[in-house]
C-alpha cells in the first residue's frame, strides 16, 4: 500500500529546533518528487518546501534559511529540519507526493503532524 | 508573486450544482489542481491538470479552466461533499494555494 506517515511534531519554544519525519511505503522516495505543506490552525494550506527526485530543494520565502529538507534512501524517509522556530510556524505539517513530475498535483498525503511553537 | 483567489464560502442545496471559482492572472496557462479537505483530515485531490478526475472520485466532480478563472463543479451535491476546497498551481519553482472555499450543502 502506498502510504506516508509523518512524525516528530510537538510543542517547542520560540527559537528552538524540531525535525519532522515522513516515512514512505509502497514507493521509492529517491525516484519521486516530494513536498511539505502546512496548515495553521483554522487557516488554509501553505506550501513549505519540495524536493526533486535528483535531490534539489526549494523553499517558500518565510522558511528559507531556517528549514532544510533531506532524505534517507536506506529508510525511505523524508526529513524536514526546522530551526529558529517562530510562533507563525505553528501548524499541522503534511508531507505529500507529487503525481509524476513538478507541475502536477499532490496525490498521496500523510495524516499530518502538529507543530506548536509557544513559550 | 502569483495569487489565487477563491470565495470564502459557498452554499448549495442538496442535489443541486455547486461551482467553486479560482481566479488568477491568465490562469488558463497553468495546470490547476483541486483538493477537498474534511475536518481533521488530510486533503484529497479531486481534480488535477484542470479536468482530470483521479480514480475513486465520483463523476459528479469536474473541472474547467478558461481565461482568468478555473472552476470546480460538483453536480448533484451530497451531504458528504461538505468541506473545504482548495485550488493549487505551480508558479515556476513555487507552489501556490488558493485561500480555500468552505462548501455547505443545505
Amino acid at each position: 500500500e502506498v502510504q506516508l506517515v509523518e512524525s516528530g511534531g510537538g510543542l517547542i519554544q520560540p527559537g528552538g529546533s524540531l525535525r519532522l519525519s515522513c516515512a514512505a511505503s509502497g514507493f521509492t522516495l529517491s525516484s519521486t518528487y516530494m513536498t511539505w505543506v502546512r496548515q495553521p490552525p483554522g487557516k488554509g494550506l501553505q506550501w513549505v518546501s519540495f524536493m526533486y527526485s535528483g535531490g534539489n530543494t526549494y523553499y517558500t520565502d518565510s522558511v528559507r534559511g531556517r528549514f532544510t529538507l533531506s532524505r534517507d534512501t536506506s529508510s525511505n524517509t523524508l526529513y524536514l529540519q526546522m530551526n529558529t522556530l517562530r510562533a507563525e510556524d505553528t501548524a499541522v505539517y503534511y508531507c505529500a507526493r507529487v503525481l509524476g513530475t513538478p507541475g502536477n498535483a499532490f496525490d498521496i498525503w500523510g495524516q499530518g503532524t502538529m507543530v506548536t511553537v509557544s513559550s | 508573486s502569483y495569487e489565487l483567489t477563491q470565495p470564502l464560502s459557498l452554499s448549495v442545496a442538496l442535489g443541486q450544482t455547486a461551482k467553486i471559482s479560482c481566479a488568477g492572472d491568465n490562469i488558463v496557462t497553468k495546470n490547476v489542481h483541486w483538493y477537498q479537505q474534511k475536518p481533521g483530515q488530510a486533503p484529497v485531490v479531486v481534480i488535477y491538470r484542470d479536468t482530470t478526475r483521479p480514480s475513486g472520485i465520483p463523476e459528479r466532480f469536474s473541472g474547467s479552466n478558461s481565461g482568468n478563472t478555473a472552476t470546480l463543479t460538483i453536480s448533484r451535491a451530497q451531504a458528504g461533499d461538505e468541506g473545504d476546497y482548495y485550488c493549487q498551481v505551480w508558479d515556476s519553482t513555487t507552489v501556490i494555494f488558493g485561500g480555500g472555499t468552505k462548501l455547505t450543502v443545505l
